[in-house]
């Protein structure tokens, strides 16, 4: 079974660190970009950033561009998000998700998303 | 940033209905776009990609349309299971992701 599962949520307070993990399962992991989604309470999905399948690029939204990094371990079939810097607005839910890739190639379209892991930034 | 516009917000329909809701982009994307479906405390759920392909399992009462700047996501009958939020996806290759804010599909 195709599979991806967040770990690492939690409370945190501003201006602190946490890192999530994504483990995947089911498909080759090296052959797909991978995307962190994140939705805040009540609200609508944002973007955070995506890596490449060999980890030598990475992107990221403007709202979390500098405080947040992402990696892979192609042979453990996971993937990280560390984020840094803290803010009350980063309270959200996290989502790992697999770029698709369609004859070969890979687009910025989400077809297997993780269950999410909630992150809590409050004082 | 390319900014994406669903309209309505909210709508409501009724069981057999046929229902559209509509995405704008701020400028051309061409067909990079993509709908998702999201049910209460669920995860989202790829439908639809570059604007008109209907991702492998979804059933074929949903259909997309549109290029440029302009598309529309169609249920051609409303079944109970449908009622959920649905978002759109920009994916231009030149500007960062963005997702529409949304629209909330209720029962009449």
């Amino acid at each position: 079974e195709v599979q991806l599962v967040e770990s690492g949520g939690g409370l945190v307070q501003p201006g602190g660190s946490l890192r999530l993990s994504c483990a995947a399962s089911g498909f080759t992991f090296s052959s797909h970009w991978m995307t962190w989604v994140r939705q805040g309470p009540g609200k609508g999905l944002e973007w955070v950033g995506n890596i490449k399948q060999d980890g030598s690029e990475t992107d990221f939204g403007d709202s979390v561009k500098g405080r947040f990094t992402i990696s892979r371990d192609n042979a453990k079939n996971s993937l990280y998000l560390q984020m840094n810097s803290l803010r009350v607005e980063d309270t959200a839910v996290y989502y790992c998700a697999r770029d698709q890739i369609e004859y070969g190639r890979s687009y910025d379209v989400f077809d297997i998303w993780g269950q999410g892991t909630m992150v809590t930034v409050s004082s | 940033d390319i900014q994406m516009t669903q309209s309505p917000s909210t709508l409501s329909a009724s069981v057999g209905d046929r229902v559209t809701i509509t995405c704008r982009a701020s400028q051309s994307i061409s067909n990079w776009l993509a709908w998702y479906q999201q049910k209460p405390g669920k995860v989202p759920k790829l439908l639809i990609y570059k604007a008109s392909n209907l991702e492998s399992g979804v059933p074929s009462r949903f259909s997309g349309s549109g290029s440029g700047t302009e598309f529309t996501l169609t249920i051609s009958s409303l079944q109970s299971d449908d009622f959920a939020t649905y978002y759109c996806q920009q994916y231009n290759n030149y500007s960062p992701i963005t997702f529409g804010q949304g629209t909330r599909l209720e029962i009449k």
